[in-house]
């Protein structure tokens, strides 16, 4: 079946400090690709998505390519805030197939001034 | 966006007891769903929530152990029945228009004791 494999945390880093979220996953097809971010004491939100192969994702500086010969999705931020400290996760919806988000089990990031 | 309020935030139950968690959005959204994250473990889906009919269960959960109601579109209820300490995890509520679309509320903490 559809499943997601993200890179484990916690990740810890300087403010200012290049961030990669290694993420792969495995389907039938070709889904939909997400990051979600959840914030301290709030609920999941969505951060950016694609929906083809290389389609670019963006938002709040973080960006994500849907690369299909590999079948990942690396989440990227080229200078970490301490604001981006939060729990980030990767998923996937294939419609077709199992039609539900599957997701990874998250990485927590923190941030340090 | 739609906002979610669930309640309640967090609960400590004995055993054998059973928990109703409440979900309400603020706008009227086609589709809500509630999922379950383990410690350690992605998020999972346990159902969808279907107005005015019986929830559609995915693999492995079954309406004897997690009955849902939805009464209208804004409201839904998941209660967690004859608990365990298994079943000590985070149980979310998302509610949208489509699976890809929809909001997160902040998740109930359940512990099982």
């Amino acid at each position: 079946g559809d499943s997601v494999t993200q890179m484990e945390g916690p990740v810890t880093l300087s403010e200012e400090a290049f961030l990669t979220i290694n993420c792969t996953y495995t389907a039938t097809g070709y889904p939909s690709l997400f990051w979600y971010v959840q914030y301290p004491g709030e609920g999941l939100q969505l951060l950016l998505k694609a929906t083809k192969a290389d389609d670019k994702g963006s938002n709040k500086g973080f960006e994500a390519t849907y690369r299909k010969e590999t079948t990942s999705f690396h989440l990227e931020k080229g200078s970490v805030q301490v604001s981006d400290s939060a729990v980030y996760f990767c998923a996937i919806y294939f419609q077709g197939g199992s039609e539900k988000l599957v997701f990874g089990k998250g990485t927590k990031l923190t941030v340090n001034p | 966006s739609a906002v979610i309020s669930q309640k309640p935030s967090r609960d400590i139950c004995q055993r054998g007891t059973s928990l109703t968690i409440q979900c309400q959005v603020d706008s009227q959204v086609t589709m809500m769903f509630w999922y379950r994250q383990q410690p350690g473990q992605s998020l999972t889906l346990i159902a969808t929530a279907n107005q005015g009919s019986e929830a559609t269960y995915e693999s492995g959960f079954v309406i004897d152990k997690f009955p849902i109601s939805r009464p209208n579109l804004t409201f839904s209820t998941l209660t967690v029945s004859n608990m365990s300490p298994e079943d000590s995890s985070i149980y979310l509520c998302s509610a949208g228009d489509t699976h890809t679309e929809a909001f997160f509320g902040q998740g109930t903490r359940l512990t099982v004791v």
